[in-house]
């Protein structure tokens, strides 16, 4: 059972242009989670997506970025228009229907987008 | 709202000695509570969870026991090791938008562990 799949591991670009991050959760596995890491910091909450539908996007910038995490495919974390200050680390994670008590979130590489 | 305080490093220490990352957390109701670790260059890997209080997570060798009347959750090793270098997170569950329970993680800052030789 392969763990979390992010892809790309980095990823470059030029202010304005757009970052696609993608996040392929584990088997089994219906929600999402995306966190951002800036340098010398902790992780901090982005987005909670369960399939096909945005649960909590409160800790999502209100501009230029989005996530969606569709029937068929990964989820997507989308920044356009990038700026220096969006370079970070961008950890997915993934989790299983829970029981009423969290479950464990797994956790995956992560993208490290470095805007230039 | 809720959040998670956790001392700040680095801390280093020489192998086979005593471990204590402090952890204190502000939250409503009762959250559930983590230590994660972060090796170089690697995503996050789960080390130890307690779900309710006095609860006593433990793996490999970490453990963190679950305080509610002093909202701690220290993490702790007897010995430690070169391999556990790395940077631990200690966070906690929030709750979701009408209070059910939920994956949503609140991390602390995070502190580096060098261990040295």
């Amino acid at each position: 059972n392969a763990g979390v799949m992010q892809n790309p591991r980095h990823l470059v670009r030029r202010r304005g242009q757009e970052a696609r991050l993608r996040c392929s959760p584990m088997k089994g596995h219906s929600h999402v989670y995306w966190y951002r890491q800036l340098p010398e910091e902790g992780l901090k909450f982005m987005v909670y997506l369960q399939k096909e539908n945005i649960i909590d996007e409160s800790g999502m910038p209100k501009e230029r970025f989005s996530a969606e995490f569709p029937k068929e495919g990964p989820s997507i974390l989308r920044i356009q228009q990038v700026v220096r200050g969006d370079s970070a680390a961008y950890f997915c994670a993934s989790s299983p229907p829970g029981q009423g008590r969290p479950t464990e979130a797994f956790f995956g590489q992560g993208t490290r987008l470095t805007v230039v | 709202g809720d959040s998670v305080t956790q001392m700040e490093g680095p801390v280093t220490l020489s192998e086979e000695a005593c471990l204590t990352i402090n952890c204190t957390y502000t939250a409503t109701g009762y959250p559930s509570l983590f230590w994660y670790v972060q090796y170089p260059g690697e995503g996050l890997q789960l080390l130890l969870k307690a779900t309710k209080a006095d609860d006593k997570g433990s793996n490999k060798g970490f453990e963190a026991t679950y305080r509610k009347e002093t909202t701690s959750f220290h993490l702790e090793k007897g010995s430690v090791q070169v391999s556990d270098s790395a940077v631990y997170f200690c966070a906690l569950s929030d709750r979701g938008r009408y209070g059910g329970a939920t994956n949503k993680l609140i991390f602390g800052t995070g502190t580096l562990l060098a261990v040295q030789p």
